[in-house]
């Protein structure tokens, strides 16, 4: 079965500052997705970045970027630059073969001023 | 703004009661999900629709239905109503291609079973 694992259930940090939050997932497929959704205290689902599995090179989109690690599983979302509109609950999420969203449990990240 | 619509937006009624939610999917998209979302919960998936025909089932109650219309837009039906029933409940959509399969959040429905 794929499985999506959030290690970290809550996080913070200092505005400004560098904040990574970790992922790891299993399955058996070659070619997948992954994604990072932000869900803020507003709790709109938003979508951040997308990483695909065949791509060797990181996504990136402004501050947030991932570090994915294809052997390992592991598909981290990095946060440069920390702004207090960042704090909300962060859900990693694989896509199977039926194109379901596998979540993880979320983290909770907050930005402290 | 992900171009998805969903009403209403806030939702007060009695256990036992029957609800409808509504969702309107981003143009072009032709499958639509639904979750639910307990407090400080994750996200639990009911259902999906492919252009109009159910495609996947997740952890759907017996008590709730969806359809989705040619119109490419979506009900859920939530009946005979009990307090567990509260949550927050999504509609997301997608293109559903191989090049990936993004989903697009609504603002939710919030729903307050009393």
């Amino acid at each position: 079965a794929q499985t999506v694992t959030q290690s970290q259930p809550e996080m913070s940090v200092q505005e400004a500052e560098t904040v990574t939050l970790s992922c790891t997932y299993d399955t058996s497929e070659n070619n997948y997705y992954l994604f990072w959704y932000k869900q803020p205290p507003s709790r709109q689902m938003i979508l951040v970045i997308r990483q695909e599995a065949y791509k060797q090179q990181n996504a990136t989109e402004n501050r947030f970027s991932v570090n994915f690690q294809k052997a390992a599983k592991s598909f981290s979302l990095k946060i440069s630059d920390s702004q207090l509109g960042d704090t909300a609950m962060y859900f990693c999420a694989l896509v199977d073969s039926n194109y379901q969203l596998i979540w993880g449990a979320g983290t909770k990240l907050i930005i402290k001023p | 703004d992900s171009g998805v619509t969903q009403t209403p937006k806030h939702l007060i009624t009695a256990t036992g009661q029957r609800v409808t939610l509504r969702c309107s999917p981003r143009s072009g998209d032709l499958s639509v999900y639904w979750y639910q979302q307990s407090l400080d919960q994750g996200l639990q998936f009911l259902i999906q629709y492919y252009n109009g025909e159910e495609r996947a089932k997740g952890n759907i109650l017996e008590r709730f239905s969806a359809q989705q219309f040619p119109d490419l837009h979506s009900e859920l039906n939530l009946s005979s109503l009990e307090l567990g029933d509260s949550a927050l409940y999504f509609c997301a959509s997608s293109p559903l291609t191989r090049s990936g399969n993004e989903q697009y959040f609504g603002p939710g429905t919030r729903l307050t079973v009393t």
